[in-house]
């Protein structure tokens, strides 16, 4: 079964500075990988996905994720924080034959100014 | 508007009380799934759906039932609610036929309170 871990429940980073938000995966098949991001009070919202077309994925409001299969990793990167990227961030993966989406237990990033 | 409606948003209840939370999406997706988000443990699946009356359990199925009687609805059936069911339920939707890359979208949620 696919399964993705999230390092890290809570990020803090100051405005201006490198967001880095790191996720694993696990996975017997090519894996397709997401990241939500789920802003306060509402839904998920779709970052960006990786579907094997590309390693370097670039997604909305600037965000990014590189896939690295030697490392099974798909971090999230946003070269600059601002205010409004706090939330919540999910890493979720989906197997090739699979339907179900599996998520990490989320990222909370607190951006200070 | 393409998008993913649940009602109710809000319900406190109290246990044993059977309740239902609606899911509809207007973007003729053919799967349809319900997750609960609890602090800590982030989203995991309860049921699922690929198609008109087609329904699979996910990871956490126990006291919940579903049905898929129409391509656009969903509803999500409390039949004995109890205390450890109380969380933030999410209905997803997605359009199956290009392959499982493909998003799915979510409904605002619904925070479910069982006394």
């Amino acid at each position: 079964a696919q399964s993705v871990t999230q390092l890290g429940s809570h990020v803090s980073v100051s405005e201006g500075a490198l967001v880095l938000l790191r996720c694993n995966y696990s996975s017997s098949v090519p894996p397709y990988l997401f990241w939500y991001v789920q802003y306060p009070n509402q839904g998920l919202q779709l970052l960006l996905k990786y579907t094997s077309a590309a390693t370097l994925v670039k997604g909305i409001n600037g965000f990014e994720a590189e896939f690295k299969k030697s490392e099974t990793s798909f971090h999230l990167t946003k070269p600059s924080a601002h205010m409004s990227d706090a939330a919540e961030y999910f890493c979720a993966v989906r197997g090739n034959s699979g339907y179900a989406l599996n998520f990490g237990k989320g990222t909370s990033l607190l951006v200070t100014p | 508007e393409a998008q993913v409606t649940q009602n109710p948003r809000y319900l406190i209840t109290v246990t044993g009380k059977k309740l239902t939370v609606t899911c509809s999406q207007n973007m003729n997706h053919e799967y349809m799934s319900w997750y609960r988000q609890d602090p800590g443990l982030g989203l995991r699946q309860i049921y699922y759906s690929m198609n008109v009356e087609v329904t699979d359990k996910g990871d956490v199925p126990e006291g919940y039932k579903v049905s898929r009687k129409e391509k656009r609805n969903f509803p999500l059936i409390l039949e004995s609610p109890s205390p450890n069911q109380t969380s933030l339920y999410f209905c997803a939707s997605s359009f199956e036929r290009g392959g499982p890359y493909n998003e799915q979208f979510f409904g605002p949620g619904t925070r479910l309170t069982v006394l």
